[in-house]
């Protein structure tokens, strides 16, 4: 059964830092593409971040572009999202996601979500 | 990149039928044959329904199903029931330095 499930979220002071993790499991994590996707308070779901399965391609939004980084663990099966200079437009619940895309083989969808975690950015 | 426009809510019977649209441009939706559709319950993770514009993955009741003409996908609710209710987002890939785009979402109630 595949399971994602986040950690690392909470309340930061504008200007702040934060890691998010999401530990994956039930897969082969090297294989699949990975991303992070937000979703604010009451409000819709934004794209945050994509990493390819090898971890050498990364691509941000830009509403988070110089700030977040997206990483992954292959070996530790985790997946990493470096929050930094956070704002707080960046209140939200982050979301890790699979995407369908496997080896290599695009598929440009999101097949599995974690259950979230809340990051609040508030003095 | 803006978000690809749907009606903010769709209310409909049970054993009704409803459809959601999703309108963007030709760079998104119009481009591609990648537009997903996820439900999603209050309190809870996005759920997957539809993929690359009407394909069903496994475990998704056939009620649902997608379609495209243009620049704008639907999804339709055949038969609607009450657990059905729930909000929905489509999504679609771009080919740019963002790759995808989210819906505003629609709010679907049963009446």
């Amino acid at each position: 059964e595949v399971q994602l499930v986040e950690s690392g979220g909470g309340l930061v002071q504008p200007g702040g830092s934060l890691r998010l993790s999401c530990a994956a499991s039930g897969f082969t994590f090297s294989s699949y593409a990975m991303n992070w996707v937000r979703q604010a308070p009451e409000k819709g779901l934004e794209w945050v971040s994509r990493i390819s399965g090898s971890g050498d391609t990364t691509y941000h939004a830009e509403s988070v572009k110089g700030r977040f980084t997206i990483s992954r663990d292959n070996p530790k099966n985790t997946l990493y999202l470096q929050m930094n200079s956070l704002r707080a437009e960046d209140t939200a619940v982050y979301y890790c996601a699979r995407e369908g895309t496997h080896y290599g083989d695009f598929r440009p969808y999101f097949d599995y979500w974690g259950q979230g975690s809340l990051v609040t950015v508030s003095s | 990149q803006s978000a690809l426009t749907q009606p903010a809510s769709v209310s409909g019977s049970p054993g009704q039928s409803i459809t959601i649209s999703c309108t963007g441009t030709s760079s998104d939706v119009g481009g591609y044959n990648y537009v997903s559709w996820y439900q999603q319950h209050p309190g809870k993770a996005p759920k997957l329904m539809i993929y690359d514009v009407s394909n069903r993955p496994s475990g998704v009741s056939n009620r649902f199903s997608g379609s495209k003409s243009g620049n704008t996908a639907s999804l339709t609710i055949s038969g609607l029931q009450a657990e059905d209710e729930a909000d929905y987002f489509c999504n679609s890939y771009i080919s740019s330095s963002t790759l995808y785009v989210f819906g505003t979402g629609t709010k679907v109630t049963v009446l």
